[in-house]
Order: structure tokens, then sequence, then C-alpha cells
């Protein structure tokens, strides 16, 4: 079955900074690849997704860039702002399948 | 709108007891729906996912079951909970045409002591 990494757990950033959370996958039939962030006592909410036809896909401060042949895609945060603290989770799926998550990265932006 | 509802938001049973959570989600027909199970605060486990009434495909075998009486209703049960049963169960659908793209409720937070 599909497995997915993600890396760092942890990431601190000052405000202003961007922010990368990296993310692998195994399986090569993998076609969708979904962004959640994850505030404190609530469900995760969809940030930003990406299908395997494009390479990077763009909405405001957030960007994911997807590398099909080294099977990598990451989540680009520029100019974080302290509401951008939570944690955020990349997952994988073929399509009509149940995603994949990784273990998520805990985002803390220090104004 | 694609709403789902969750409830209770936050509930503490004893060991030993049976349990009930419900998902109800609006806007939509024939969703497909999805329980996951968040320890600890990180990682998301699917428990179940159903793609129509009565269809229930359960990824990891545990103390729990899943129905689905109604288009629109999925409920999470237990007859005895254990102590390793306490989590954020989430409960997260997706519609049809979007198999993939998946969205969650506000979660339950079940402490079991």
């Amino acid at each position: 079955g599909e497995n997915v990494e993600q890396h760092p757990s942890t990431l601190s950033v000052q405000e202003g900074d961007s922010a990368v959370i990296k993310c692998t996958y195994s399986d090569s039939a993998s076609n969708y690849f979904p962004w959640y962030k994850q505030e404190l006592g609530k469900g995760p909410q969809l940030i930003i997704d990406i299908r395997s036809n494009v390479g990077e896909k763009k909405d405001q401060r957030i960007a994911v860039t997807l590398n099909k042949t080294a099977k990598h895609f990451s989540l680009h945060i520029t100019e974080t702002q302290p509401e951008d603290s939570a944690v955020y989770f990349c997952a994988a799926s073929r399509g009509y399948s149940t995603l994949t998550f990784g273990k998520g990265t805990m985002l803390l932006v220090s104004p | 709108s694609q709403t789902i509802h969750q409830w209770p938001a936050t509930l503490v049973q004893p060991v030993g007891s049976p349990l009930s959570l419900e998902c109800t989600v609006e806007g939509t027909s024939n969703p497909n729906l999805y329980w996951y199970r968040q320890a600890a605060g990180r990682g998301l486990q699917l428990l179940f996912y159903s793609v129509g009434i009565g269809q229930i495909s359960s990824e990891v075998p545990q103390n729990l079951s899943a129905s689905r009486p109604q288009d629109r209703q999925f409920i999470l049960s237990s007859k005895k909970l254990l102590l390793s049963d306490s989590g954020f169960y989430l409960c997260a659908r997706s519609d049809t045409g979007q198999g993939d793209i998946q969205y969650f409720g506000a979660g339950t937070r079940l402490s079991v002591l």
C-alpha cells in the first residue's frame, strides 16, 4: 500500500519568513495530493491540492509543487503570519480511493 | 453548502460502556463517508469508509464498528469501550464525481476513563 512520509515534524519560523513542508510517497500510481491545515481542537481543513498532471499550483501565499519522478511534493507558505500556526498534513491517493496521510507538521509562527 | 455535522463535540465515557457517534451530511446525495481517529493530536488513521447505504469497509480491526442506515448518516459504535479508544474522531465526506477530495467535520473528542 501507499506510504507517505512528512518532514519536518515541527517547524518554527518568524513572522514574514517562508515555510516549506515536504512529503514523499511510495506508490507511483498516486495522482492526487491534498494538503490540510488543522487548528487546535478543530477538524482538518483542505487548503490546497494538486493532481499529477501539473507540477505547481498557487493560491495567494500558498503553493504546492510536485515532482513525480522523485515522488515528492511540498507545501510552500510565504510571508507567514501568526494565524498560519497549525498542524499541516499532506496526503496521497490514486484518485477515487482512500487517502493516505503523513504524520503532520506543527508550524509555529512567532510574531 | 457542503456541511458535515458531528455530535457530540466532547464525550467522557467509562471503560466498558457503549458508544455511538453520529455524523450527518447536507447538500449532496450518495456521498462517500469516512471515519478517522486521531490520537495525541497528530496522525489520521482511517477506521471505516462507506460508498453507500449498508456498505461498510473496515480498514483496521478493532473494538469499533460502523453503520450507514441512511444515505447521509454514518454512525460509529462500540459495545464496550477500552481505554485505548480515547481520541479525536473525525467524520469526512467526498462527493460524487470528486471521489478523492475529502472534507472533514469538526470532530468528537472522546475520553475513556
